[in-house]
């Protein structure tokens, strides 16, 4: 079935630098979502981006979409240990929610 | 607040057992879910219901039934014929074309 999957499947990196994390899918969609994990909690809508859009931006998170690669980036800039967490992408390929399709995340560690 | 509440946060079955996990919202959501995560995976969707009295099976509703009555209510059974149960339950409720809220989850355990 359809996926989005991300890629690395782990980051360490240190407080303050950027994060980037990227997600690649199969067929045509029309948006493309991230979410964040926190050990052991739900996710958290971060971010929605539609197919006829390049980019977006929400404070320190900026995410990408490349339609032709059938791909996307999400950026966290000046990181802080309270980013650290999982974080997936879903992608949307029909109307409704009912059809989001989630990968399987990268867990991203940042180190005091 | 408004929020979703999934209760318990821990359950553990025996086998042979049928166990029922609770998803109430106070968002006036007119769509809810149910998804189950796997260590070191993503959510896959079990069913799904876009109005009162309507559900729709998701990718993995074999060994899984749910009830929709309420608005407010989407409970979710794992009965016996599910041979895997052990996971990580999401409900997620919907409305209109935003992002779904998630709850904090149930994880169940066999004994």
């Amino acid at each position: 079935s359809q996926q989005g999957e991300e890629d690395p499947q782990a980051l360490s990196i240190q407080e303050g630098e950027n994060a980037t994390m990227n997600c690649s899918y199969k067929t045509s969609i029309n948006n493309l979502q991230w979410y964040r994990q926190n050990s052991g909690r739900g996710l958290v809508h971060l971010i929605l981006i539609r197919s006829n859009e390049r980019e977006k931006h929400s404070g320190r998170l900026r995410v990408t979409l490349d339609t032709s690669k059938k791909s996307s980036s999400l950026l966290i800039t000046a990181s802080r240990a309270a980013d650290t967490a999982s974080y997936f992408c879903a992608t949307e390929f029909n109307s409704g929610y009912s059809t989001l399709t989630f990968g399987k995340g990268t867990m991203l560690l940042v180190s005091p | 607040d408004g929020g979703i509440t999934q209760s318990p946060k821990y359950l553990f079955r025996k086998e042979g057992q049928n166990v029922t996990l609770s998803c109430e919202q106070n968002l006036n959501h007119d769509a809810m879910y149910w998804y189950r995560q796997d260590p070191g995976q993503g959510l896959r969707l079990i069913y799904y219901s876009q109005i009162v009295n309507d559900f729709q099976k998701g990718d993995i509703a074999e060994g899984y039934s749910v009830s929709r009555e309420k608005k407010e209510s989407f409970p979710l059974t794992v009965t016996s014929a599910q041979k895997n149960p052990t996971a990580f339950y999401l409900c997620a409720s919907s409305m209109g074309n935003r992002g779904p809220h998630f709850g904090d989850g149930t994880r169940l355990s066999i004994l």
